[in-house]
């Protein structure tokens, strides 16, 4: 049973560029949740997803970040116009269920802008 | 201080000691949850407390919870080189029922001198 994927694992940007980062949830999982780590930080919430659905997005920024989860295919969070301060490492977790929820998490996708 | 917040925030021990890891949150939570990083690496689940549980066991670990004092422990007995990682609180908000995105602090770095 393979756990949760991300890829690319590592991506390099130059300012002004987009990047897609996609996850992969484990088996029978259907709720996905992205964070992201800052250097020496600790895991920061940006959005909750489910099949189709965006159920919480209130740790994303209002502009250039948006994340997706379609019925088919993986989740991605995609950033536009990529700035410096978007470095960071970006996780994907998912979850069985929403409540009580137990998150799996993957190893990351290190985005580097330079 | 912020959700989830450990201390202390570096501990260096010697291999075969106990470990201990403190957690301080501020909101009613559904449950708290500690994980694991290695450096550059995903995180990994280590265990789950729920807010009607007060301990819990696995293995070389052991988690207390106290919601009159909104705080956890993590222990880790008889410590090995390779426990040396992060370690991270993560809480699940008690927001009326359904999932959140988890809310983490800062990290304990422990460090296992051989």
């Amino acid at each position: 049973n393979a756990g949760v994927m991300q890829n690319p694992r590592h991506l390099v940007r130059r300012r002004g560029q987009e990047a897609r980062l996609r996850c992969s949830p484990m088996k029978g999982h259907s709720h996905v949740y992205w964070y992201r780590q800052l250097p020496e930080e600790g895991l920061k919430f940006m959005v909750y997803l489910q099949k189709e659905n965006i159920i919480d997005e209130s740790g994303m920024p209002k502009e250039r970040f948006s994340a997706e989860f379609p019925k088919e295919g993986p989740s991605i969070l995609r950033i536009q116009q990529v700035v410096r301060g978007d470095s960071a490492a970006y996780f994907c977790a998912s979850s069985p269920t929403g409540y009580y929820n137990e998150q799996f998490f993957g190893p990351g996708t290190r985005l580097t802008v330079l | 201080s912020q959700q989830g917040e450990e201390d202390p925030q570096a501990l260096s021990i010697q291999e075969g000691e106990n470990a201990t890891m403190n957690c301080s949150y501020k909101t009613s939570i559904n449950n708290l949850q500690w994980y694991r990083q290695n450096s550059g690496r995903g995180l990994v689940h280590l265990i789950l407390i729920r807010s009607n549980e007060r301990e819990k066991h696995s293995g070389r670990l052991r988690v207390t919870l106290d919601t009159s004092k909104k705080s956890s422990s993590l222990l880790i007995t008889a410590s090995r080189a390779a426990d040396t990682a992060s370690y991270f609180c993560a809480t699940d908000a008690d927001s009326g029922g359904g999932a959140d995105g988890l809310t983490f602090g800062k990290g304990t770095h422990l460090i296992i001198q051989p």
